[in-house]
């Protein structure tokens, strides 16, 4: 158990619809990740937050938004569901020096999203 | 733009034995973090080694060890007397700080088991 937790663990929903991952870091790490794997484009690196900010920007689509709270909880919005959505999306947390963020992340078990 | 490839889809191993499993990069870095992360059928990432840059020693972690040469830009993972529960999918994975702490995974190597 790497400490990080994800819910829910299955989604499946339509086209068209809209959707939020839900991910808790480790206790005392600043830093979340939200990683995409599917099977054609492989894992892929979305959006980082650190303290609550923004930190990096990767692959992530328009319709895609996500946030970290207060709590340093993230969520991940996934709207205008396709098809080619379909995958599994990993939270990732790492306690985040600021300016160095070098340091090991730690997965959760990710939450399979199925778009019909 | 840096770039993680592995070129060996699949590979098998009889439980016992030895497996190296081979990943390069490109990067103008020289400050920089690699790593081995598996990936078991539960599909739960796992960290199973890190290696910085910096250090010249080779990483270990029991039967885990790597093999990294800097000038070749070649990171290869060594998993000693294998066993069935080593069955999983491997990722190398690169960071660097101003990366934004983002990894940039290989296309994953799958590791069977023979008992």
């Amino acid at each position: 158990d790497s400490g990080v937790t994800q819910t829910p663990k299955h989604l499946i929903t339509a086209t068209g619809q809209r959707v939020t991952l839900r991910c808790s870091p480790r206790s005392g790490d600043l830093s979340v990740y939200w990683y995409q794997q599917s099977l054609d484009q492989g894992l892929q690196f979305l959006i980082q937050y650190y303290n609550g900010e923004e930190r990096a920007k990767g692959n992530i689509l328009e319709r895609f938004s996500a946030q970290q709270f207060p709590d340093l909880h993230s969520e991940l919005n996934l709207s205008s569901l396709e098809l080619g959505d379909s995958a599994l999306y990993f939270c990732a947390s790492s306690f985040g020096t600021s300016g160095r963020e070098t340091d090991t992340q730690y997965f959760g078990p990710g939450t399979r999203l199925t778009v019909l | 733009a840096q770039t993680v490839t592995q070129s060996q889809p699949e590979m098998s191993v009889q439980e016992a034995e030895t497996v190296t499993l081979s990943c390069t990069y490109d990067t103008s870095e020289s400050d920089y973090y690699l790593f081995w992360y598996k990936q078991p059928p539960s599909r739960q990432m796992i960290l199973v080694i890190r290696q910085e840059a910096y250090k010249q020693q080779n990483a270990t972690e029991n039967r885990f060890s790597v093999n990294f040469q800097k000038a070749a830009k070649s990171f290869s993972l060594k998993i000693s007397d294998s066993q069935l529960g080593d069955a999983a999918m491997y990722f190398c994975a690169y960071t660097h700080y101003n990366q934004g702490g983002k990894l940039i995974f290989g296309q994953g190597t799958e590791l069977s088991v023979k008992p």
